[in-house]
């Protein structure tokens, strides 16, 4: 059975860099008919989705993020990560990692348990 | 961006009840709308994907129904473990986008 394990610091300093890494276990990433995602959830407030990857490379961002964003992907290592630079307290959140399934449409149907970032000095 | 407009916000209900969610996109999305179930601290859980297709191992209760902007979630015969969150989700348009949310609480 497909799981997602997202992993990453827990607390990052304002203006620096958020990186996040989700590890794929029980199927390859390489899989044609899958995109990798991440989507973010302030503390209380609703869904945002960040962006997705492919395993071929072909990334889609959040335009309200885009120019802040990386996600990439290592097949090798069958996992995927988040990159997010500038930080700022509006990015604290719990950053969550999805497969999005090409064949329903984009739909996020596997999710990772969540990551909590805290942005603070 | 398409903007998801969920109502009610939340609503309240008894065990076996029957309840419905509506989402309403800005523009037409097809039948491009997923609904997530999300309960507190866990991850969200896919229900119903392309609008009204039951995700595999979600009760029949669950049920989806609509096309271009405006769909409906059922809840038939509520149960316990059915109290949560509800979320809509386009993926028709770039960026995705999430409706704002229904919690479901008991009476």
């Amino acid at each position: 059975q497909l799981q997602l394990q997202g992993s990453g610091p827990g607390l990052v300093k304002p203006s620096e860099t958020l990186s996040l890494t989700c590890a794929v276990s029980g199927g390859s990433i390489s899989r044609s008919s899958y995109y990798w995602g991440w989507v973010r959830q302030p503390p209380g407030k609703g869904l945002e989705w960040i962006g997705q990857i492919h395993y071929s490379g072909t990334t889609y961002y959040n335009p309200s993020l885009k120019s802040r964003v990386s996600i990439s992907v290592d097949t090798s290592k069958n996992e995927f990560s988040l990159g997010l630079t500038s930080l700022t307290a509006a990015d604290t959140a719990v950053y969550f990692c999805a497969r999005c399934e090409l064949n329903i449409k984009m739909a996020m149907d596997v999710w990772g348990q969540g990551t909590t970032v805290t942005v603070s000095s | 961006d398409v903007q998801l407009t969920q109502s009610p916000s939340s609503l309240s209900a008894s065990v076996g009840d029957s309840v419905t969610i509506t989402c309403r996109a800005s523009q037409g999305i097809t039948t491009y709308l997923n609904w997530y179930q999300q309960k507190p601290g866990q991850a969200p859980k896919l229900l119903i994907y392309t609008a009204s297709n039951l995700q595999s191992g979600v009760p029949s209760r669950f049920s989806g129904r609509g096309s271009g902007t405006d769909f409906t979630l059922t809840l038939s015969s509520l149960q316990p473990d059915d109290f949560a969150t509800y979320y809509c989700q386009q993926t028709y348009f770039a960026p995705w986008t999430f409706g704002q949310g229904t919690t479901v609480e008991i009476k």
